[in-house]
């Protein structure tokens, strides 16, 4: 089962901040929050991930509620290139690793 | 981060027949994973295939119907069995790695 809620779609100008949140109540204390995106026809690529703390890379910003119930994923200067489907992701401990539980991600339409 | 070559990339296969998906990856990797995609979803894991073990399954999905092999720590194939179209979907492999997971580009299988 998904352990995370995103809003279906969201629009955004280009040139602007694009804001993605995401719920995840049920998060345990070890288990990290992953951000990928999949454009049309391709496998999902790795965007950013955390555990507690905030972080960035040259792509994103990940900013993690002090509750760790929530997330926001942020693209600085979206642009058309960023149209994409967003997907949350829960990583889960299991008894052999690690895998990745998808959520229902969001379409994120830029627009000129 | 490494490179995931899956084949075929697409295939158009019959009701009844089975299709055996390639999954080739140009480092070492400990695990490997097995997605669905059906039309217009999320990613679901079908099974984790760790090299020298039997593969693990999620809810919902059997060995009989997906049996994994995995004979070294490069290469991984998934076998869709007796194929309906319900199991028309992208299925995609993907690997652990240190920072995170990389995806191939999936293979998008239609059954008629």
């Amino acid at each position: 089962d998904a352990k995370t809620t995103q809003p279906p779609s969201m629009d955004c100008a280009e040139g602007r901040a694009a804001n993605l949140p995401c719920n995840h109540s049920t998060i345990s204390g070890n288990e990290y929050v992953y951000w990928y995106r999949q454009i049309h026809s391709q496998g999902p690529q790795y965007i950013i991930h955390g555990l507690k703390n905030n972080e960035t890379n040259e792509m994103a910003s990940l900013i993690i509620t002090e509750d760790r119930k929530s997330s926001t994923l942020i693209l600085p200067h979206a642009t058309l290139r960023d149209t994409a489907v967003y997907y949350c992701i829960v990583r889960v401990a299991v008894e052999y690793g690690n895998k990745l539980v998808f959520g229902a991600g969001t379409i994120l339409r830029v627009k000129s | 981060s490494a490179v995931i070559s899956q084949k075929p990339s697409r295939d158009i296969c019959q009701r009844g027949t089975s299709l055996t998906i390639q999954c080739q990856v140009d480092s070492q990797v400990t695990m490997m994973f097995w997605y669905r995609q059906q039309p217009g979803q999320s990613l679901t894991l079908i099974a984790t295939a760790n090299q020298g073990s039997e593969a693990t399954y999620e809810s919902g999905f059997v060995i009989d119907k997906f049996p994994i092999s995995r004979p070294n720590l490069t290469f991984s194939t998934l076998t869709v069995s007796n194929m309906s179209p319900e199991d028309s979907s992208i299925y995609l492999c993907s690997v652990a790695q240190t920072y995170g997971y990389t995806f191939g580009s999936g293979t998008r299988l239609t059954v008629v």
